[in-house]
């Protein structure tokens, strides 16, 4: 099983600001098939980007992935209001599916 | 506009069973895989089973293998969960979640349901 391990496990930061968010997995995920959610409170997760870098359909721009490997890296440049949420990635490589705990991000 | 509706959710004692259901429209759906996650109150995510479109396989986590079945009936176009010997610590909301692309169960989650909650508890 792969462990996915996501860090910080909450990010305070002012809107505007650069969050920088990262999920290390205990081995390689092949072909980088690593995706991000985005979850609001009472709501589904939503798909942020798959393939560690390609990014959803109707996602902004200010949201970017990189990575490879075992270490994977979500960028949201500049902080809008409703971009406050937790962030989950998520291996497709292998079964079990394995998500990592999630990274709150919060308003400072 | 693809839409994933579950229901069934509701609550049930310790060692009792619950079937849960997802609609699906919206796409083809004997085109691709749908699994079940659920989330714990407060916690994260958590894939719990998964189907191939045409619903020869099947997948489990050991967390609920032996006690979950999933299922799907392509002349409704409908996901099922079947969950026996229930536990408190199946808690949780639970969602189905579309796979993206035809054919590969290989692939991340592009749409997903609202959930639907279980709770058991006596």
């Amino acid at each position: 099983e792969i462990v996915l391990t996501q860090s910080p496990g909450t990010l305070s930061l002012s809107p505007g600001e650069r969050a920088t968010l990262s999920c290390r997995a205990s081995q390689s995920v092949s072909s980088n098939y690593l995706a991000w959610y985005q979850q609001k409170p009472g709501q589904a997760p939503r798909l942020l980007m798959y393939g560690a870098s390609s990014r959803a359909t109707g996602i902004p721009d200010r949201f970017s992935g990189s990575g490879s490997g075992t270490d994977f890296t979500l960028t949201i440049s500049r902080l809008e209001p409703e971009d406050f949420a937790v962030y989950y990635c998520q291996q497709y490589a292998g079964s079990p599916r394995t998500f990592g705990q999630g990274t709150k991000v919060e308003i400072k | 506009e693809v839409q994933l509706v579950e229901s069934g959710g509701g609550l049930v004692q310790p060692g009792g069973s619950l079937r849960l259901s997802c609609a699906a429209s919206g796409f083809t759906f004997t085109s691709h895989a749908i699994s079940w996650v659920r989330q714990a109150p407060g916690k994260g995510l958590e894939w719990v089973s998964g189907i191939s479109g045409g619903g020869t396989n099947t997948y489990y986590p050991d967390s609920v293998k032996g006690r979950f079945t999933i299922s799907r009936d392509k002349s409704k176009n409908t996901l099922y969960l079947q969950m026996d010997s229930l536990r408190a610590e199946d808690t949780a909301v639970y969602y189905c979640a579309k796979h993206y692309g035809s054919g590969s169960f290989y692939a991340y989650f592009d749409y997903w349901g609202q959930g639907t909650l279980v709770t058991v508890s006596s």
